[in-house]
């Protein structure tokens, strides 16, 4: 199992471009979520999905939209981007809500976008 | 005022020191607390979770949460420079509810 998987590594765009990035996950997992994480500010979180053909905002929506057609696949895009959006994003899926009380929804994190926006 | 806080670092401690970090937190409505270990240029994978309040071990690592201070602890017994990584605290409502982390504590254990 490859686990979460993120494209591209690593990327920089000027400011007015736009871009997509892509996340896979081979673990069948019901829950997907994209983060950016910045020094001073540790994690935040920015859009998820609870199943396929569902988004939700998180913490930091602005800028940025989402989807989710197909399961294994969450898209976080870009549309004009800004210096502010400069970061690196993280990309997480978890199985989703099972067992009873307790129980722990585990995140599984890929390995990172690092993203400068010039 | 952030709703988890925690001291960046960096910590520097010698092979074999007994490392203890922190977090705090303001939301009383928190049940489920974790510890996520992210070596650099890497993403984060949990270490550790408990829920509610007391203590879990595993190996050389413990957690501990206190519930009535709003306070969770992470001690590294015999720390290792493998170790060395940035340590984030990480807690939320519900099973399934989002993720509020701490800024993240850096870790470096020197051989």
């Amino acid at each position: 199992n490859a686990g979460v998987t993120q494209t591209p590594k690593f990327r920089v765009l000027k400011t007015g471009q736009s871009m997509t990035l892509l996340c896979a996950q081979d673990m069948n997992h019901e829950y997907m979520y994209w983060y950016r994480q910045d020094p001073g500010m540790g994690l935040r979180l920015i859009h998820y999905s609870v199943g396929e053909g569902t988004t939700a905002k998180g913490e930091v929506p602005d800028g940025y939209n989402v989807s989710r057609l197909k399961k294994q696949n969450f898209l976080l895009g870009l549309e004009s981007a800004a210096p502010s959006q400069t970061s690196v994003y993280f990309c997480a899926s978890s199985p989703g809500l099972a067992g009873g009380q307790g129980h722990y929804n585990e995140q599984f994190f890929g390995p990172g976008t690092r993203l400068t926006v010039l | 005022q952030k709703e988890v806080e925690q001291d960046p670092g960096p910590l520097s401690v010698p092979e074999g020191a007994i490392v203890s970090l922190n977090c705090t937190y303001s939301n009383s409505a928190f049940q489920y607390f974790m510890w996520y270990r992210q070596y650099s240029r890497k993403g984060p994978e949990l270490l550790m979770y408990t829920y509610s309040s007391g203590n879990k071990e595993d190996g050389r690592f413990t957690a501990q949460v206190d519930k009535s201070s709003k306070y969770i602890s992470l001690f590294i017994r015999d720390s290792q420079p493998s170790d060395s990584a940035t340590y984030l605290c990480a807690m939320s409502r519900t099973s399934g509810s989002r993720l509020t982390f701490g800024e993240g504590t850096q870790l470096t254990v020197n051989p």
